[in-house]
């Protein structure tokens, strides 16, 4: 079955400090790959997407490479702020599967 | 604004009792989904839906139960049954990935959430 390994938190850094939060998948056939970010008290909210290999994900700031050969999904930011403190899920589609499978999540907490 | 509305946001219950959590869509998506949320955990899926009248059960769906009756609505019901009721109550909704449409990644969009706490 499909399965998702993300890094566990909490992820503790300083302001512009760089990040990578690490995210591993098995999936049978080419799965689309997710980043989530919850804020506290929130839902969920998409934050980037790649949908086949070699695709890059963009958004805010923060980046993440659909590496086929590794089976990653890295998400990546060059310089954290405060208000990036949040839990990050790496997820992933596969196929026409109505599920999604998402890792456990990652905290990250950024000190000023 | 499209989007996903979740109510209520905080509820309190008794033991014994039965409580209907909210969910309601206007992306006009198809799949729709409930996930539960405890303090330090994943998302662990209750139940979705793939179409209305039609619902199947997630990893954990001891104690809940939903309705379809509308595209458009995805309520859900804590029972009695279910013996630790507290957490965090998400519901999502989406496209199937591959539906055909150019833009379609099959994401999914989430409510805001529902906290239920037993008393």
């Amino acid at each position: 079955g499909n399965s998702v390994t993300q890094m566990e938190g909490p992820v503790t850094l300083s302001e512009e400090a760089f990040l990578t939060i690490n995210c591993t998948y098995t999936a049978t056939g080419y799965p689309s790959l997710f980043w989530y970010v919850q804020y506290p008290g929130e839902g969920l909210q998409l934050l980037l997407k790649a949908t086949k290999a070699d695709d890059k994900g963009s958004n805010k700031g923060f980046e993440a490479t659909y590496r086929k050969e590794t089976t990653s999904f890295h998400l990546e930011k060059g310089s954290v702020q405060v208000s990036d403190s949040a839990v990050y899920f790496c997820a992933l589609r596969s196929g026409g599967s109505y599920i999604p499978t998402f890792g456990r999540g990652t905290s990250l907490i950024v000190h000023p | 604004d499209g989007g996903i509305t979740q109510s209520p946001k905080y509820l309190f219950r008794k033991e014994g009792q039965n409580v209907t959590l909210s969910c309601e869509q206007n992306l006009n998506h198809d799949a729709m989904y409930w996930y539960r949320q405890d303090p330090g955990q994943g998302l662990r899926l209750i139940y979705y839906s793939q179409i209305v009248n039609d619902f199947q059960k997630g990893d954990i769906a001891e104690g809940y139960s939903v309705s379809r009756e509308k595209k458009e609505s995805f309520p859900l019901t804590v029972t009695s049954a279910q013996k630790n009721p507290t957490a965090f109550y998400l519901c999502a909704s989406s496209t199937p990935r591959g539906s055909g449409r150019a833009l379609n990644t099959g994401e999914l969009f989430f409510g805001e959430g529902s906290r239920l706490t037993v008393l």
